[in-house]
């Protein structure tokens, strides 16, 4: 099955400053790659999602990075703001199917 | 967009007792749900696939007794923990996709459910 592994554990960064997580995922089948942001005790909501047949997506602040080669995909926050504070989740799936398997996740604190 | 709500957002009960948790879809027909568990400050573990008018798929070590899960309807899964026991508190979410055309993979979350068992 799918195995996806995520890194840092924690980051601290400055506000104003960006903030790069990465994800790495083991079944090349795998062609979609959702971020989740979750606050304490609340669901994951969706901040930004990638295919595989695109090497980079952004949303405003929110950035996206696949390499399909090296089965590794990361997310970029810019110009981070105290708001971002949260545990970020990476995901591995397959377009159209609902199972995911999900990283270990990264709690961001932002520094103000 | 899509939603899922989930029932009840935080449940106690007495260790032996079962208890149940209630994914829905309100605005959309789902005939695949998905059940996640999730420990203190670690990730989304699958449970289990709750498949609509058949038996749902549970993954590798979760005791398909023990978390009996129901999809009765389009819109309705329940996860039912039995002879609850301490080490079954957790956190415990539900998932669902809208499968219209056009809603892209957007999968959506429930509020997740808090189980305490004393």
């Amino acid at each position: 099955g799918e195995n996806v592994e995520q890194h840092p554990s924690t980051l601290s960064v400055q506000e104003g400053d960006s903030a790069v997580i990465k994800c790495t995922y083991s079944d090349s089948a795998s062609n979609y790659f959702p971020w989740y942001k979750q606050e304490l005790g609340k669901r994951p909501q969706l901040i930004i999602d990638i295919r595989s047949n695109v090497g980079e997506k952004k949303d405003q602040r929110i950035a996206v990075t696949l390499n399909k080669t090296a089965k590794h995909f990361s997310l970029h926050i810019t110009e981070t703001q105290p708001e971002d504070s949260a545990v970020y989740f990476c995901a591995a799936g397959n377009f159209g199917n609902e199972k995911l398997t999900f990283g270990t996740g990264t709690r961001l604190t932002i520094i103000p | 967009g899509a939603v899922v709500s989930q029932h009840p957002s935080r449940v106690i009960c007495k260790s032996g007792t079962s208890v149940k948790i209630e994914c829905r879809s309100l605005d959309f027909q789902a005939t695949t749900m998905f059940w996640y568990r999730q420990f203190p400050k670690q990730s989304l573990m699958l449970m289990a696939t709750s498949n609509e008018g058949s038996k749902a798929t549970y993954e590798q070590g979760v005791e398909k007794d023990k978390f009996l899960i129901n999809h009765a309807s389009l819109t309705l899964s329940t996860l039912t923990v039995t002879s609850a026991h301490p080490e079954d508190s957790s956190f415990y979410i539900c998932s669902a996709r809208d499968p219209k055309t056009g809603a892209g993979n957007t999968i959506y979350f429930g509020e997740g459910s808090w189980l305490t068992v004393v």
